[in-house]
């Protein structure tokens, strides 16, 4: 399978705190996507950052791209209870089969 | 505003009587893809349209079949649903495959 992996697969925090979370990949890549999933809705698309890139920030969001370790992480800071939900990293392969490869998730829970 | 729309967003069905979804969408994307998620999981690929070119994945049931009439409608049909086909099922659209997609809030189909 080419799924890639999300740590961890839940995280607790308190409101204000910064959460962190990572996801590694096995193939190389054309671009790596996070994806935000309330309960019960349909996917929100947070930020794209492309394979050339090392980072990207978008508001609160931060997120960091290591080709090397195939890995990708997602800095959310000053949490909020709004911000709980579940995160899942995409990944779309360089060799050009047209669609993404979705992360197993991490389910964020901020404490009021 | 442009959006992506699903029809029912609550489906029940009974044990082998077929079940059409659909998607429509305003944002005149080219691609369109299907997915189906359980509880808990990442969103799995069963199929995606570019423009009319339909892109199967390998592991997607027989009993799965969609069809594309126009760029904005798109419609997931379960033959004979069994009670392992519960699940949202959500639809995304994309103007470049790999790029950016935009879901749908989902169906979530209940089997009896």
């Amino acid at each position: 399978s080419q799924q890639g992996e999300e740590d961890p697969q839940a995280l607790s925090i308190q409101e204000g705190e910064n959460a962190t979370m990572n996801c590694s990949y096995k193939t190389s890549i054309n671009n790596l996507q996070w994806y935000r999933q309330n309960s019960g809705r349909g996917l929100v698309h947070l930020i794209l950052i492309r394979s050339n890139e090392r980072e990207k920030h978008s508001g609160r969001l931060r997120v960091t791209l290591d080709t090397s370790k195939k890995s990708s992480s997602l800095l959310i800071t000053a949490s909020r209870a709004a911000d709980t939900a579940s995160y899942f990293c995409a990944t779309e392969a360089n060799f050009g089969n047209e669609k993404l490869t979705f992360g197993t998730g991490t389910r964020l829970t901020i404490i009021p | 505003d442009a959006m992506v729309i699903q029809n029912p967003r609550y489906q029940v069905t009974q044990f082998g009587k077929p079940v059409t979804l659909s998607c429509s969408q305003t944002l005149n994307h080219n691609v369109m893809y299907w997915y189906q998620q359980k509880s808990s999981q990442a969103p799995k690929l069963l199929f995606h349209y570019y423009d009319k070119d339909f892109n199967n994945e390998a592991d997607t049931p027989d009993n799965f079949q969609s069809r594309r009439p126009n760029t904005s409608f798109c419609f997931l049909d379960i033959r004979s649903p069994g009670l392992g086909d519960a699940a949202m099922y959500l639809c995304a659209t994309s103007g470049t495959a790999g790029e950016t997609q935009y879901f749908g809030p989902g169906t979530r189909l209940l089997v009896l």
